[in-house]
């Protein structure tokens, strides 16, 4: 699975778009970009995911680079309720030694500000 | 929809003592997964079942922890003997099986279990 390198944390400000940067440039054809996060004292929530087209639902959209080799999650909106770490994760679309695994980095610290 | 449960949610132990942390899946979910967060840290995947049977293991410290999923539904994680660099937080997983070859299925996490050993 492509590893991926995430700033180790950033500010938002409350309201404002939260743009979170992800590289990924030894992604393959075969894998796709994954968002999670995790606030503070919960499990891992899952955001979106994409494969080379931009995602959006109700939580966030995703911007894929055309080369692939880098992405960003928005939050339109921040609210303090999104303070959390932030984990882009490359996962392998199919394959008969897929086994679905997440193999979390150290993600990006978001702090929500007022 | 109910989530994945865990319990306990805090344990507290002394090393080398014995400790079991039992999840309940989603119902339906037939993958199941269980990670070991230490502080500061993503998750570490240790082990994952597909129904009863384990997928992939290779990351669990064999030696001392185990895992069972005997009908395909709960899960129990021990460890036995502790040691301090176990105290972590215990994730526990669960997901739809991929039929159709290719993955997509989201994974639901429970709360986890923070161990603490002395």
């Amino acid at each position: 699975d492509a590893k991926t390198t995430q700033p180790t944390s950033m500010d938002c400000a409350e309201g404002r778009a939260a743009n979170l940067p992800c590289n990924h440039s030894t992604i393959s054809g075969n894998e796709y970009v994954y968002w999670y996060r995790q606030i503070h004292s919960q499990g891992p929530q899952y955001i979106i995911h994409g494969l080379k087209n931009n995602e959006t639902n109700e939580m966030a959209s995703l911007i894929i680079t055309e080369d692939r080799k880098s992405s960003t999650l928005i939050l339109p909106h921040a609210t303090l309720r999104d303070t959390a770490v932030y984990y882009c994760i490359v996962r392998r679309r199919y394959g008969s030694s897929n086994t679905g695994k997440l193999i979390f980095g150290q993600g990006t610290t978001l702090q929500v500000k007022p | 929809e109910a989530g994945v449960a865990q319990s306990p949610r805090y344990k507290i132990i002394e090393k080398r003592q014995s400790v079991a942390f039992w999840c309940n899946p989603i119902s339906g979910h037939a993958t199941l997964y269980w990670y070991q967060q230490i502080l500061g840290q993503g998750p570490k995947l240790l082990i994952q079942f597909q129904n009863n049977g384990v997928v992939d293991d290779s990351q669990l410290p064999k030696d001392r922890f185990s895992a069972e999923r005997l009908k395909g539904v709960d899960s129990t994680l021990k460890i036995q003997p502790a040691k301090l660099e176990d105290s972590a937080v215990y994730l526990c997983a669960s997901r739809l099986p991929d039929l159709s070859g290719y993955d997509y299925n989201e994974q639901f996490f429970g709360p986890g279990t923070r161990l603490t050993v002395l």
